[in-house]
């Protein structure tokens, strides 16, 4: 149990659409990731909030954004989904920026795109 | 370009056999290093992490992995398997000193064990 819960397990869009996924970390979990993982592949970063300021960000364009609030939850946002979105998005939360604060990381999402 | 290869994309061992995953990465600074593994549908779980001093780290579940640094590796071991050990494997890098979590993984290894 890491303490990283996201919701939904599961979904299904259609291209052009928009979704939001959320989660939901421990207290004092003041820095959030949120990742891609595409079939076969390794997890992408797409950004990081560290006390809801986004402070890094991947190789994703500006229709995927981010929200992080006080009560240590936080959300992903994409907007006109294509088909290529289609993934596992894995949120990832620690304490601080001290380089011995481990990752914890939720189940994911798993978004389906048709 | 910063990356990670895992040149292995399935391995299968026998259980209560060695292993050995292997890692190499392309890192322009001090590299932090990290292995995690994923079960399936579950989320992702630190093994191991290497950040400086004894190049040899010791981690959970009986896992050990040791940086080279004139191979830029940073392979992972197991003197003996388990069954429970089925999962999938990915290491990362990470900037030195800085955010773990703007990380870069490898693809992953895909480990299978045999009774």
């Amino acid at each position: 149990e890491t303490g990283v819960t996201q919701s939904p397990t599961h979904l299904i869009k259609t291209r052009g659409q928009q979704v939001t996924l959320r989660c939901s970390s421990q207290s004092g979990h003041n820095t959030v990731s949120w990742y891609q993982q595409a079939l076969g592949q390794g997890p992408q970063f797409i950004f990081q909030y560290y006390r809801e300021e986004e402070n890094g960000r991947g190789n994703f364009p500006p229709r995927f954004s981010g929200l992080q609030f006080p009560n240590y939850s936080s959300e992903l946002n994409v907007n006109a989904l294509e088909l290529d979105d289609s993934a596992l998005y894995l949120c990832a939360s620690r304490t601080d920026e001290g380089r011995n604060s481990p990752l914890h990381f939720g189940n994911g999402t798993r978004l389906t795109v048709t | 370009a910063q990356s990670v290869t895992q040149p292995d994309i399935h391995i299968t061992v026998s259980e209560g056999a060695s292993l050995e995953l292997r890692c190499n990465y392309s890192y322009g600074a001090t590299p932090y290093l990290f292995w995690y593994v994923q079960s399936p549908g579950q989320g992702l779980q630190l093994l191991l992490k290497y950040f400086s001093g004894d190049t040899l780290v010791q981690g959970i579940k009986g896992f050990e992995a040791e940086f080279k640094r004139s191979q830029s590796s940073f392979n992972l071991r197991k003197p003996s398997v388990h069954w429970s050990d089925a999962a999938e494997y990915f290491c990362a890098v990470g900037p030195y000193g800085g955010s773990q979590g703007n990380l870069i993984f490898g693809k992953g290894t895909k480990l299978s064990v045999k009774p």
